[in-house]
């Protein structure tokens, strides 16, 4: 059964730091990678797909990489502004189709 | 208007009450998924349909079931709630593999 594993929890980090969030899954066998970000009681706003080919995606000051065969995934941002503040979730599309999440890492910047 | 729009956004509904979640979508995908988030959980997912004839269990779809009336409509019903059903529910669509999932904005469920 897919595991997807996200650490930190948390983290709290002063305006302008660049940042690492770390992913990590159980099983290589995956077809693609997103990362989402989700405000307080909001829907879900996806940020990058990576899919099983490809190591890494970029968009604006965010940066996705991934590497399948270790099961990991990290979503970097540069710079970071007090707008990012925000829950951010890990997901893999598995062998079966189905969207398999991590809990999320609940991020703030403060200004 | 949204591409992916879910009703109601926010329900307040009593134990053993029938209660049916909709959800419609605009950008013509056969794939559509139903998922509830609990406070500091990731999604977990209840039923998927990958078209209008394919409906599959998720993880979770004890005490739920769902209805895809057509390509663009997906539904959930929870046939006698119980309080620990109250969650975040989200409908998502995607189209295949190549592309990512489009989320709607959720519906809050309480469950009293």
């Amino acid at each position: 059964k897919q595991e997807v594993t996200q650490i930190p929890a948390a983290l709290s980090v002063p305006e302008g730091e660049n940042l690492v969030l770390n992913c990590s899954f159980t099983d290589s066998a995956i077809y693609n990678l997103q990362w989402f970000r989700q405000d307080p009681g909001k829907g879900l706003t996806s940020l990058l797909l990576i899919q099983s080919s490809q190591r890494e995606q970029t968009s604006g000051r965010l940066n996705a990489s991934l590497d399948k065969s270790s099961g990991r995934s990290t979503l970097y941002i540069a710079a970071s502004q007090p707008g990012d503040s925000a829950t951010y979730l890990c997901a893999v599309t598995d062998s079966s189709y189905k969207l398999i999440f991590g809990s999320g890492t609940r991020l703030l910047v403060r200004p | 208007d949204a591409d992916v729009t879910q009703t109601p956004r926010n329900r307040i509904t009593k134990t053993g009450k029938r209660i049916m979640l909709e959800c419609s979508q605009t950008k013509g995908h056969d794939r559509m998924y139903w998922y509830r988030q609990d406070p500091g959980l990731g999604l977990r997912l209840i039923y998927y349909s990958f078209d209008v004839k394919d409906i599959n269990k998720g993880e979770i779809s004890d005490g739920y079931s769902v209805s895809r009336q057509a390509q663009a409509k997906f539904s959930l019903s929870l046939e006698s709630a119980i309080p620990n059903q109250t969650a975040l529910y989200f409908c998502a669509t995607s189209e295949d593999l190549n592309y990512g999932y489009t989320f709607g904005s959720g519906t809050r469920l309480t469950v009293v």
